[in-house]
């Protein structure tokens, strides 16, 4: 059963132009959503976050917008650069249980083409 | 480095044997995971430490599966008797924040585990 689902496997987009990278959800005892942003070969990095308590987050070219209602939520990348071609997965935590223990999804792949 | 340290990067083994992988966090981080990611997945969480003690095991898919913090910094992942489908990389992360304060983690960059 997959909790946190992202839907899309991969997305191609020009440079300078934006990347909107979607993901959906299940469990509606999430409360805190994340991005990670994965190169070849590292460890998944964190990119930005939002608490169920807001519906927008911004960080710098980095939006991600949360739709509570239909457990909706997404990632902007405006403008996007070739630098950002990586995996990028989205993860959720739940506010019951002691860790923050996150679900994440199977990632989609961005490549930002020149 | 002062990013979270995964040992080895790679390890390839036999079905039936014994691994240990083991993870160092980032100096003062109280709080230790290990993740497992297999092919065309994301990250699916295994265990959670809190100092020296596993505050949260529900992960870990068998008894096959063990781990440590003793000192309530490096981290082993054991596995008995792997099997193919143990075939993975993990991943270890670390956390300044105990409990579900952020959920913000700092990964290492993963053992990948080939179970021939």
């Amino acid at each position: 059963d997959q909790q946190v689902k992202q839907n899309s496997p991969s997305l191609s987009v020009q440079e300078g132009r934006i990347s909107i990278l979607n993901c959906d959800y299940t469990n509606s005892m999430f409360d805190y959503f994340l991005w990670y942003k994965k190169y070849p070969a590292e460890g998944p990095t964190f990119l930005i976050s939002i608490s169920s308590i807001k519906d927008k987050n911004e960080d710098g070219r980095f939006t991600v917008f949360l739709n509570k209602s239909a457990k909706h939520l997404s990632l902007h990348i405006v403008p996007s650069q070739p630098g950002d071609s990586a995996v990028y997965f989205c993860a959720a935590s739940a506010k019951t249980g002691t860790a923050s223990k996150l679900t994440f999804g199977t990632g989609t792949r961005l490549q930002v083409t020149l | 480095g002062a990013g979270v340290s995964q040992t080895p990067s790679n390890k390839v083994t036999e079905k039936g044997k014994y691994v240990e992988l083991r993870c160092d966090p980032i100096s003062g981080h109280t709080a230790l995971y290990w993740y497992r990611q297999s092919l065309g997945q994301g990250p699916e969480f295994l265990i959670y430490f809190q100092g020296t003690g596993a505050a949260d095991d529900s992960g870990l898919p068998n008894d096959r599966f063990f781990a440590v913090r003793p000192e309530g910094s490096v981290s082993t992942l054991k596995i008995q008797r792997t099997e193919r489908g143990d075939s993975a990389v993990y991943l270890c992360a670390s956390s300044p924040h105990p409990g579900r304060a952020a959920g913000e983690l700092f990964f290492g960059e993963g053992s990948r585990l080939t179970v021939l």
